[in-house]
């Protein structure tokens, strides 16, 4: 099956930075990229996702850029805030948004 | 709508025991599936389905076993219940995908924490 790795595990920023987080994933046929943000003790919410046939999307201060030669895609968070403190997961699907393969989640932190 | 509903939200059990861990939505989605999370390794899926009478095996199926009898409800069950199934369950649902292609995104419920002693 597909394997996602993500780094880094942990991220600390200071308010107002960006933050970078990246993920590879193994089966080149993956074709649907979704990033999850999850606070604690509550569930995963979808942040942002990106289909193979794009290179980069954007909402607002988050954007995802895939590089599917490379096979690897990252998500940029600009002039973080300390509501952005979270979990942040990577995945990856040869199917759509079913059977999502996750990374193993980047703690990130913004200190004011 | 409530999304994806899921009971209960806490359980301990004691190893050898079974229980089902319900899950319920509202939004007529086909596709439904199970994840466990556990520290540091993400979220792993169990089993899945993409419509009523129809279920798969995910990546962690060991344990477990699912049904589908409606599209509304996705039930888990662990059979014989081991420490090794302490985690936390989510279960999540979409439209799936569709003729042309395209899928929607994936809905989670809020977990339920299981403990296994």
């Amino acid at each position: 099956g597909e394997n996602v790795e993500q780094h880094p595990s942990t991220l600390s920023v200071q308010e107002g930075d960006s933050a970078v987080i990246k993920c590879t994933y193994s089966d080149s046929a993956s074709n649907y990229f979704p990033w999850y943000k999850q606070e604690l003790g509550k569930r995963p919410q979808l942040i942002i996702d990106i289909r193979s046939n794009v290179g980069e999307k954007k909402d607002q201060r988050i954007a995802v850029t895939l590089n599917k030669t490379a096979k690897h895609f990252s998500l940029h968070i600009t002039e973080t805030q300390p509501e952005d403190s979270a979990v942040y997961f990577c995945a990856a699907s040869l199917t759509g948004a079913n059977n999502l393969f996750f990374g193993t989640g980047t703690r990130l932190t913004v200190i004011p | 709508n409530a999304g994806v509903t899921q009971t209960p939200k806490f359980q301990v059990l004691k190893t050898g025991q079974s229980m089902t861990l319900q899950c319920a939505q509202d939004m007529n989605h086909e596709y439904m599936s199970w994840y466990r999370q556990d520290p540091g390794m993400g979220l792993r899926l169990i089993h899945y389905s993409v419509g009523a009478g129809i279920t798969d095996q995910g990546e962690v199926p060991n344990g477990y076993n699912v049904s589908r009898s409606t599209t509304e409800d996705f039930p888990l069950r662990l059979l014989s219940a081991a420490p090794s199934q302490t985690s936390v369950y989510f279960c999540a649902s979409s439209y799936g995908i569709n003729s042309g292609g395209a899928s929607s995104p994936l809905h989670f419920g809020n977990g339920t924490r299981l403990t296994v002693t």
